[in-house]
């Protein structure tokens, strides 16, 4: 089955700055790939996603970009805000079956 | 609010009784997943239903667990002579039935087994 890992655990930046995450996963087959965001004690928030036609996808500060033949994507965030601080998840899906990275806990220090 | 909704939000029990989860997922989607998350992990994958057939259950799924999608509509996951390690977050999500598109999440039940 897709196995996804994710980069890094943990991430750290001065507010404006930008962040990177990034996931690989394992299934050439995957075509869809969602990022989420996590706050306190909610589920996960679609944020952007991409599909497997597609190299990049940009919606105001955010970007997903997607190398299908490396498998791997990328998040990234551009002039950070102290509200993007949360728990970020990649997942890469074929069909029904969607799977999620273990997350980056990203903190945008003020 | 018409988001997906989950009931209770949180659940403490004692190691060996039965909880049962509510999901009501987006009225017009017609797919419903159940995940479970520990803490620092992504969601894992529980089971699935297009309507009321369940489609596809993961190996993590013991005979404790049961998911029932009766009607179509809303979802209930039980868990029977829960475990310490049964203690998690269980998600409940939906979508619609269409290749390609996201997942809706509920903000989920934690469940504590003590």
């Amino acid at each position: 089955g897709e196995n996804v890992e994710q980069h890094p655990s943990t991430l750290s930046v001065q507010e404006g700055d930008s962040a990177v995450i990034k996931c690989t996963y394992s299934d050439s087959a995957s075509n869809y790939f969602p990022w989420y965001k996590q706050e306190l004690g909610k589920g996960p928030q679609l944020i952007i996603d991409i599909r497997s036609n597609v190299g990049e996808k940009k919606d105001q500060r955010i970007a997903v970009t997607l190398n299908k033949t490396a498998k791997h994507f990328s998040l990234h965030i551009t002039e950070t805000q102290p509200e993007d601080s949360a728990v970020y998840f990649c997942a890469a899906s074929l069909s029904n079956d969607m799977r999620f990275g273990a997350g980056t806990r990203l903190t945008v220090k003020p | 609010d018409t988001g997906v909704s989950q009931d209770p939000r949180h659940k403490i029990t004692k190691r060996g009784q039965n909880v049962t989860f509510r999901c009501d997922p987006i009225s017009e989607h017609n797919r419903l997943y159940w995940y479970r998350q520990t803490l620092g992990q992504g969601p894992e994958f529980l089971t699935y239903f297009q309507n009321e057939a369940q489609l596809e259950k993961s190996r993590l799924l013991s005979d404790r667990f049961s998911a029932e999608r009766p009607k179509g509509s809303f979802s209930t996951l039980e868990i029977q002579r829960t475990e310490q390690g049964d203690s998690a977050m269980y998600l409940c999500a939906s979508s619609l039935s269409a290749a390609l598109t996201p997942l809706h999440f509920g903000n989920g039940t934690r469940l504590t087994v003590t």
